[in-house]
């Protein structure tokens, strides 16, 4: 079975902070598929990153950037200065290798107080 | 091509009515996902079809619930016989772990 855990549900910070996202999975494939979504008010998800376990760079782009560690099977996540505009529910997600199905955390609601 | 189009955008119904949901996926893309999102909850899976196929379905997915896709286009998710606990965002995606999953905005359901 795959599991994705998000610990923290709600995370308020004042705009221009940084906050981090964490993201903990569990899976028995060593192939597999780590997402990022950000899903603001509308609904929508909106993807962010998709990382293979193969590839374990960290990336930055823009002010988000994200750190995967096959070692303590987390994938986090970091907004840089923050922006009113980031407030939203921000999704980890885990598929692996043949596998149709993503697992999703429970989101981390992200609140950027002005 | 604009992304996934889900229509209706929102549904209310009232209990014991049918109600159907319509997904329109990225036109390249061969396979088809529902989600299902509850209050304060991560998306959970329902159905996947790769085509017209319908290839796998999750236990969620009661008797009620039928999905299609014909022509592998477009697809559809029917709830018969709604009940209060249907009430749910419910989510259509389009693409594969190489491209990406590429969602639509959902159909917001509430079951009065």
């Amino acid at each position: 079975a795959q599991k994705v855990t998000q610990a923290q549900t709600e995370i308020s910070v004042v705009e221009k902070e940084d906050v981090t996202l964490d993201c903990v999975y569990e899976t028995r494939d060593t192939t597999y598929y780590l997402f990022w979504y950000k899903q603001p008010p509308s609904g929508e998800l909106v993807f962010l990153i998709r990382r293979n376990s193969f590839d374990e760079q960290n990336e930055i782009s823009g002010r988000y950037s994200w750190n995967f560690q096959k070692s303590t099977s987390s994938f986090n996540f970091t907004i840089t200065a923050s922006q009113v505009v980031d407030s939203a529910v921000y999704f980890c997600a885990l598929t692996s290798y043949g596998n149709n199905r993503l697992a999703f955390g429970k989101g981390n609601q992200v609140v950027v107080i002005p | 091509d604009t992304g996934v189009s889900q229509n209706p955008r929102h549904k209310i119904t009232k209990r014991g009515q049918n109600v159907t949901f319509r997904c329109d996926p990225i036109s390249e893309h061969n396979r088809l996902y529902w989600y299902r999102q509850t209050l304060g909850q991560g998306p959970e899976f329902l159905t996947y079809f790769q085509n017209e196929a319908q290839l796998e379905k999750s236990r969620l997915l009661s008797d009620r619930f039928s999905a299609e896709r014909p022509k592998g286009s477009f697809s559809t998710l029917e709830i018969q016989r709604t009940e209060q606990g249907d009430s749910a965002m419910y989510l259509c995606a389009s693409g594969d772990t190489y491209y990406g999953y590429t969602f639509g905005s959902g159909t917001r359901l509430t079951v009065v």
